[in-house]
């Protein structure tokens, strides 16, 4: 089955300890984003990456990180998590074109 | 960046009635994407709209592309209680280098049976 997962799909954590929230696909798509969802504001782009080792910022990537070393893996990275990065995140990946794939999210919460 | 309105931003309807909500941008898009959130869920294609004036249906769901580029709109016929969930217009920016998507703030509806 054609699938984006994430993993963890839900993470409390503290302020300051470094996290990892991992994405895989299994479509072969070159292109995947991470989203983050916030009440009113729709998804938000973080990063994406149009191909292995080929990544770029979105619209809000402060605060993270991302790599992309095998085609379908494309984890981010919270160096030092802060209250304000409390969201729902979403992993997405694309073959091109407009339609993206989402996968489950993740829900985090940053005390 | 370029930001999507959407509204409304939500709305409580009852099972069997028709329901239409819009997004409109500042600028001109190329495509319009309609995407479907059901609760716990990443979001979901419902439609997507490649030419100005277009009018595309998939089952009880319509949207429009409309002929300014600046608007698209949604209608869904007939309610029913599945249809609950959050509905996000989306597009990409023009300069779209990464496959980027900008997405509206969603409109979430709620049907009553």
């Amino acid at each position: 089955e054609a699938q984006v997962t994430q993993n963890p799909r839900y993470l409390i954590t503290v302020t300051g300890k470094k996290l990892t929230v991992t994405c895989s696909q299994n479509m072969n798509h070159e292109y995947m984003s991470w989203y983050r969802q916030d009440p009113g504001l729709g998804l938000r782009q973080i990063y994406y990456s149009m191909n292995v080792e080929v990544t770029d910022k979105g619209d809000v990537p402060e605060g993270y990180k991302v790599s992309r070393k095998e085609k379908r893996n494309f984890p981010l990275i919270l160096e030092s998590p802060s209250p304000n990065q409390t969201s729902l995140y979403f992993c997405a990946s694309s073959a091109g074109g407009a339609r993206q794939y989402f996968g489950p999210g993740t829900r985090l919460t940053v005390l | 960046g370029q930001q999507l309105n959407q509204s409304p931003q939500s709305m409580f309807i009852q099972e069997g009635e028709d329901v239409s909500m819009n997004c409109t941008s500042s600028s001109i898009f190329n495509t319009w994407l309609w995407y479907k959130q059901d609760p716990g869920e990443g979001p979901v294609l419902l439609i997507a709209l490649y030419k100005a004036g277009e009018l595309t249906s998939n089952g009880r769901l319509t949207a429009q592309f409309g002929i300014t580029r600046k608007d698209s709109f949604l209608n869904i016929s007939a309610s029913i209680p599945s249809d609950v969930g959050i509905y996000f217009c989306a597009g990409p920016p023009h300069n779209n280098a990464g496959n980027m998507l900008t997405f509206g703030g969603g409109t979430r509806l709620m049907v009553k049976p």
